[in-house]
């Protein structure tokens, strides 16, 4: 029962460093989403996708893209990072809108 | 998005029962009422959702008035591992969920 896999669990980069953050689910859902959590507030919406080949701006998409190049799989990149993006990333997948969230273990990513 | 007020945090006693209460005041007809629960270190969980009346299964009940403008989780003897935070959420079904800070619930032995 794997469910929504986050790769990877932890990072450390430096201001202007880019990389990638690979949710993975294998409950065939068609909605995927990307949720930031910073401390002592709840988690708000990066990005999020309706299918294979769509993406959609969630409530704090800059500094984010995303890329869903195949249904399971649900990319966010940072191209350059700032320290203002240190966070705990959650994706979450769900087989329609609204209804019954699975999400990851989360990515604690610290940029210094 | 209809905007959804729940207390900060809760305290309890092992056995007791928690209700947590959410308002949601500007909820329209087509959204439903979901929460979720959240560990230290973990993502949520889905515990349960609901649009009217009241729904059950088994991890808690949820109650929603005839109005809807508010709904509470109702979790029957709360053990030290409910300690967590739940969040109220509150939307379309197809929209996005939008989480707010959540009720953090401490039970104590």
């Amino acid at each position: 029962n794997a469910g929504v896999t986050q790769t990877p669990k932890f990072r450390v980069l430096k201001t202007g460093q880019s990389m990638t953050l690979l949710c993975a689910q294998d409950m065939n859902h068609e909605y995927m989403y990307w949720y930031r959590q910073d401390p002592g507030m709840g988690l708000r919406l990066i990005h999020y996708s309706v299918g294979e080949g769509t993406t959609a701006k969630g409530e704090v998409p800059d500094g984010y893209n995303v890329s869903r190049l195949k249904k399971q799989n649900f990319l966010l990149g940072l191209e350059s990072a700032a320290p203002s993006q240190t966070s705990v990333y959650f994706c979450a997948s769900s087989y329609d809108r609204g209804y019954g969230y699975t999400f990851g273990s989360g990515t604690r990513l610290t940029v210094v | 998005l209809a905007k959804t007020t729940q207390p900060i945090s809760m305290d309890s006693y092992e056995g007791q029962e928690v209700n947590i209460t959410c308002s949601h005041n500007n909820i329209a007809t087509n959204d439903y009422i979901t929460w979720y629960q959240q560990f230290p270190s973990q993502g949520p969980r889905f515990i349960i959702q609901g649009y009217k009346t009241k729904v059950t299964n088994e991890v808690a009940s949820l109650f929603i008035p005839a109005d809807r403008k508010s709904s509470t989780l109702s979790l029957p003897r709360v053990s030290l591992s409910d300690t967590a935070v739940y969040y109220c959420l509150v939307g379309d079904p197809v929209g996005e969920l939008i989480f707010g800070q959540g009720t953090e619930l401490s039970v104590k032995p």
